[in-house]
């Protein structure tokens, strides 16, 4: 079964710093959506960047991209001049097919 | 604006009742699904629905029941056999669960029992 791991409970950035988030996940698919899902205090779950396992080129959304290592079944969030709006829980996620299946999340802390 | 609706955003029940969280999308989507959100859990699907009048159990479903009747609506019945109720609950849709692509979230229902 496919599992997503992210190791990081809890990080802390200083504001206009970069932070990165680490997910690692498991499967034996060749072809499959990988995610990062941003929920603030309000918990509307909002997506944030979506990569294409066939892809090999690193997605990108302004501030936000990607380290895509599909060999090391490794996809890491970076966050580059972080904001205070920044401030959430970030979800990784793998799509297959019929649902995604999300990693437990990293709370970020925007330090001022 | 197409959306996903659900409502109540909170709801309390007593414990041995049954309680329903209504999930109603305008967006035309196929697929619909449920998951529960749990402090240090991340989220956790509880069913899901790929085509009206069929639906598949997630990996928490126990205590759980839905229906989908129509295309828009995919409510979640909690009932009185769920051990834990209290928890946030999402309701999500997707345009194709054949695509790469990600869900629409609703806002979530808070459930507290009393």
């Amino acid at each position: 079964a496919q599992t997503v791991t992210q190791s990081q409970p809890e990080m802390s950035v200083q504001e206009a710093e970069t932070v990165t988030l680490s997910c690692t996940y498991d499967t034996s698919e060749s072809d499959y959506y990988l995610f990062w899902y941003k929920q603030p205090p309000s918990r509307q779950m909002i997506l944030v960047i979506r990569q294409e396992a066939y892809k090999q080129q690193n997605a990108t959304e302004n501030r936000f991209s990607v380290n895509f290592q599909k060999a090391a079944k490794s996809f890491s969030l970076k966050i580059s001049d972080s904001q205070l709006g920044d401030a959430a829980m970030y979800f990784c996620a793998y799509r297959r097919y019929d649902k995604i299946i999300f990693g437990k999340g990293t709370r970020l802390h925007i330090l001022p | 604006d197409g959306g996903i609706t659900q409502s109540p955003k909170y709801l309390f029940r007593k414990e041995g009742q049954n309680v329903t969280l209504s999930c109603e999308q305008n967006l035309n989507h196929d697929a619909m699904y449920w998951y529960r959100q749990d402090p240090g859990q991340g989220l956790r699907l509880i069913y899901y629905s790929q085509i009206v009048n069929d639906f598949q159990k997630g990996d928490i479903a126990e205590g759980y029941s839905v229906s989908r009747e129509k295309k828009e609506s995919f409510p979640l019945t909690v009932t009185s056999a769920q051990k834990n109720p209290t928890a946030f609950y999402l309701c999500a849709s997707s345009i194709d669960p054949g695509t790469g692509y990600g869900y629409t979230f609703g806002s979530g229902t808070r459930l507290t029992v009393v």
